[in-house]
């Protein structure tokens, strides 16, 4: 079976300084995993995605993931917050072609200015 | 491109009555999706469908059904609703292939059973 768990359902930080939001797995097989963010109001929009290819993942709007399976790890991060970032994130795992994925409880991420 | 639609936005429900989450998506994607999300409790799994005519049970399905007659639809049928099912569903669609693909979620809708 396949699960996600995010650390830290709140994170604050200043603008300018370093988003760090943390992700770990369990999966007994290779996973694809994937970063959403959801804006109040809004539906789910795809961050990032790992799917085997390169360990270090970069999305749209400056955020960027690294997959690090001796750690279980697929953390989301970027250099440097902006007022625009405060959105709830999710994390996701999914291991086949045409399987579910697994969400994580979600990390809400405050920027303040 | 629409992408994925769902409606209605809101609605509000008395404690036994029936209603239908329409979604619908224009992308030819084989799989479709419904979601609820709870605050504090992510995204849980409710229904999922591979292709027309073929749907499956996910995480939490009491009080539900759906159909996926055609590819492009996937409607959410609640039959005798309850204060338990005040939440907000979203509707995803994907397209998968070797090299992984990603959800694309429709904006839900907020539903309160009263």
């Amino acid at each position: 079976a396949q699960s996600v768990t995010q650390l830290g359902s709140h994170v604050s930080v200043s603008e300018g300084a370093l988003v760090l939001l943390r992700c770990n797995y369990s999966s007994s097989v290779p996973p694809y995993l994937f970063w959403y963010v959801q804006y109040p109001n809004q539906g789910l929009q795809l961050l990032l995605k790992y799917t085997s290819a390169a360990t270090l993942v970069k999305g749209i709007n400056g955020f960027e993931a690294e997959f690090k399976k001796s750690e279980t790890s697929f953390h989301l991060t970027k250099p440097s917050a902006h007022m625009s970032d405060a959105a709830e994130y999710f994390c996701a795992v999914s291991v086949a072609t045409g399987n579910q994925f697994y969400f994580g409880t979600g990390t809400s991420l405050t920027v303040i200015p | 491109n629409a992408g994925v639609t769902q409606t209605p936005k809101f609605r509000i429900l008395k404690i036994g009555q029936s209603m239908t989450l329409q979604c619908a998506q224009d992308m030819n994607h084989n799989y479709m999706y419904w979601y609820r999300q709870d605050p504090g409790m992510g995204l849980k799994l409710i229904y999922y469908s591979v292709g027309a005519g073929i749907t499956d049970k996910g995480e939490v399905p009491n009080g539900y059904n759906v159909s996926r007659s055609t590819t492009e639809d996937f409607p959410l049928r609640l039959e005798l609703a309850a204060p338990s099912q005040t939440s907000v569903y979203f509707c995803a669609s994907s397209s998968w292939d070797r090299k992984g693909g990603g959800y694309t979620f429709g904006s839900g809708t907020r539903l309160t059973v009263v």
